[in-house]
């Protein structure tokens, strides 16, 4: 089965500065990449997604890049606010015909500092 | 409209209780899910239901039984369930096919006592 590594665990920036979140996968089958962003207290908001045909991919300050050679994607925000602090999970899985279900990282623990 | 409800949001069961989690979506999809968290750990998928038929049970003890009576319903029956069972359940849904991104409810947090 798939197996997704998330690094780092916590991560500590500035405010203003850029935060990058690095994730590797294991299988090759996987073609959808989503990042989620969880409050505490709430489910799993998706915040931007990037499939294995397309290199990278952004909305306003998120951007996500994906190396399938290397099975590598990270997602960087820039010009962080404290809003963006939350766990943030990477995820992948095979998406064909049917339905599978999400593999995700461990997750990271982003703390933007005033 | 991407919402998905759970109901409860919260719940507390004896160990010899029956009890229901409830999930509902009206976005249309065709799958859906129920996950697992507990604390400090990431969503980990317990069923995949696609076209209202169970596709997807990772081994999960009969303890949990789901159920699908409709296409914008998901639930989750309980039934004697351990301490260890205690955790945020996360319901979510999705389009069938290529376009799969996946919402997901607030979560119904269960405590077994």
């Amino acid at each position: 089965g798939e197996n997704v590594e998330q690094h780092p665990s916590t991560l500590s920036v500035q405010e203003g500065d850029s935060a990058v979140i690095k994730c590797t996968y294991s299988d090759s089958a996987s073609n959808y990449f989503p990042w989620y962003k969880q409050e505490l207290g709430k489910g799993p908001q998706l915040i931007i997604d990037i499939r294995s045909n397309v290199g990278e991919k952004k909305d306003q300050r998120i951007a996500v890049t994906l190396n399938k050679t290397a099975k590598h994607f990270s997602l960087h925000i820039t010009e962080t606010q404290p809003e963006d602090s939350a766990v943030y999970f990477c995820a992948a899985t095979y998406s064909g015909g049917g339905a599978d279900g999400l593999t995700f990282g461990k997750g990271t623990h982003l703390i933007i500092q005033p | 409209d991407t919402e998905v409800t759970q109901t409860p949001k919260h719940l507390v069961m004896g160990m010899t209780n029956k009890k229901s989690l409830k999930c509902e979506q009206h976005m249309g999809h065709r799958a859906m899910y129920w996950y697992k968290q507990k604390a400090k750990k990431p969503p980990e998928l317990m069923f995949v239901y696609s076209y209202e038929k169970l596709s997807i049970n990772e081994s999960v003890p009969s303890r949990f039984s789901p159920e699908c009576p409709n296409s914008s319903l998901l639930n989750l029956h309980l039934h004697a369930l351990q301490p260890e069972d205690s955790a945020l359940y996360l319901c979510a849904s999705s389009r069938m096919g290529p376009q799969r991104e996946a919402f997901f409810g607030q979560g119904t947090r269960l405590t077994v006592v």
